[in-house]
């Protein structure tokens, strides 16, 4: 099974608002509510950002939001901020118990 | 407060066999599945399998599941990954995270185990 499909990288300005896509499949994406995003700096562990399609975690900042539309789920931050600088990555439920890891996103604060 | 501490860093030729721990406190193995998913080097997140609260339930990603076993200790709050036959493109960070029931969200991670596969 391919991993989920995120752009390599997304840069953008501080204060600007930029969206980072993951697209899967029906068997996947497309049919489940079990998407989940995470944030991972450098030499960390990943960190919840995201659950269930569109929830957040306490304590996350309410500048992450999510969506979903047919096989493609997307995460918005909104207000970037160079903390904000980190890799993306969004994961699925795949059916019968299993998951799926996207392809992972570079955020670049210009 | 939840941790789950990992066991240290290991160095494994091909062909071994490695266990890695990973001790929950504070919560959570009673209720929670955990999952492991590794990094290899300069490379994203790959999900690895996971074993429900009690221990009874297990899976894993197809290409892993001929060498994977998953168990847990419920007495010591603690989950095993042993992976066998051990190739040098399993050489990544391992890491343990929890879910609470059927979030799909992994809340809590583990500081990752190092498993370095050479000759």
């Amino acid at each position: 099974q391919s991993a989920l499909t995120q752009p390599a990288s997304v840069s953008g300005s501080p204060g600007q608002s930029i969206t980072i896509s993951c697209t899967g499949t029906s068997s996947d994406v497309g049919s489940q509510n079990l998407v989940s995003w995470y944030q991972q700096h450098p030499g960390k562990a990943p960190k919840l950002i995201i659950y269930e399609v569109t929830k957040r975690p306490s304590g996350v900042s309410t500048r992450f939001s999510a969506s979903k539309s047919g096989n493609t789920a997307s995460l918005t931050i909104s207000g970037l901020q160079a903390e904000d600088e980190a890799d993306y990555y969004c994961c699925s439920n795949a059916g019968s118990s299993t998951y799926i890891f996207g392809t992972g996103t570079e955020v670049t604060v210009l | 407060q939840v941790q789950l501490v990992q066991s240290g860093a290991e160095v494994k030729e091909p062909g071994a066999s490695l266990r890695v721990s990973c001790k929950a406190s504070g919560h959570t193995l009673s209720t929670h599945y955990i999952h492991w998913v590794r990094q290899a080097p300069g490379q994203g997140l790959e999900w690895v399998g996971l074993i429900s609260p009690g221990g009874h339930f297990t899976t894993s990603a197809q290409r892993l599941q001929d060498r994977l076993t998953l168990t847990r200790d419920t007495s010591t709050a603690t989950v095993y990954m042993e992976l066998s036959n051990l190739r040098s493109e399993d050489t990544a960070v391992y890491y343990c995270a929890s879910e609470p029931p059927a979030t799909g969200g992994f809340d809590y991670w583990g500081q990752g185990t190092l498993v370095t596969v050479s000759s």
